[in-house]
């Protein structure tokens, strides 16, 4: 069975600083999805960024990109310009074509002022 | 509709009683799904549903718990006999097909108290 590893329970960081959230996950496959989800304390879920398998670039939406690296199934979240609104539980999750979500356990992200 | 609705947010229902939460998909979506999220932990797979395949039930944790799906619409989530320990946010969310539409979308949830 497909699993996710989120090794970090909780991480800080300061404002407008970066931050990188580690995740690894186990797959045969080859062709997969791999998502960042946000959630704040409203615990609305909340997509971040998503990256194809069988794309090479990476991917970018403003202040966050990842580094997926797919010979060592890594796939970590880089915030730039961390901002108070970040704060959050993020969720790695991987996704086989047409198939459920599988979830890491989270990481809880406080940023300081 | 614009996203994903679930109802109710929030229950609070006696310990033995039965539950029914219910989840709108956005529109056209064919896959819809349910999570559990206990509080501080992170998303527990309960079923899946895809069209009109037989859904995938492997994350129910036990018989108390069944779902169903009209057609690619609404979904029910029905917990028989609560236990204290259901008590947890049970999430929706739905994705559309084709390799585009892999992107899912979660609902607010329904908070779960079972006292």
């Amino acid at each position: 069975a497909q699993t996710v590893t989120q090794s970090q329970p909780e991480m800080s960081v300061q404002e407008a600083e970066t931050v990188t959230l580690s995740c690894t996950y186990d797959t045969s496959e080859s062709d997969y999805y791999l998502f960042w989800y946000k959630q704040p304390p409203s615990r609305q879920m909340i997509l971040v960024i998503r990256q194809e398998a069988y794309k090479q670039q990476n991917a970018t939406e403003n202040r966050f990109s990842v580094n997926f690296q797919k010979a060592a199934k890594s796939f970590s979240l880089k915030i730039s310009d961390s901002q108070l609104g970040d704060a959050a539980m993020y969720f790695c999750a991987y996704r086989e074509y047409g198939n459920k979500l599988v979830f890491g356990a989270g990481t809880i992200l406080r940023v300081k002022s | 509709g614009a996203g994903v609705s679930q109802s109710p947010s929030n229950k609070v229902t006696e310990k033995g009683k039965d539950v029914e939460l219910r989840c709108d998909p956005i529109s056209g979506h064919t896959a819809l799904y349910w999570y559990r999220q206990r509080l501080g932990q992170g998303l527990e797979f309960l079923i899946y549903f895809q069209g009109n395949s037989a859904p995938d039930k492997s994350g129910l944790p036990s018989d108390r718990f069944s779902a169903e799906r009209t057609g690619e619409s609404v979904s029910t989530l029905t917990i028989q006999r609560t236990q204290q320990e259901d008590s947890a946010v049970y999430l929706c969310a739905s994705s559309s097909q084709g390799t585009t539409g892999n992107t899912i979308y979660f609902g607010e949830g329904s908070w779960l108290t079972v006292v």
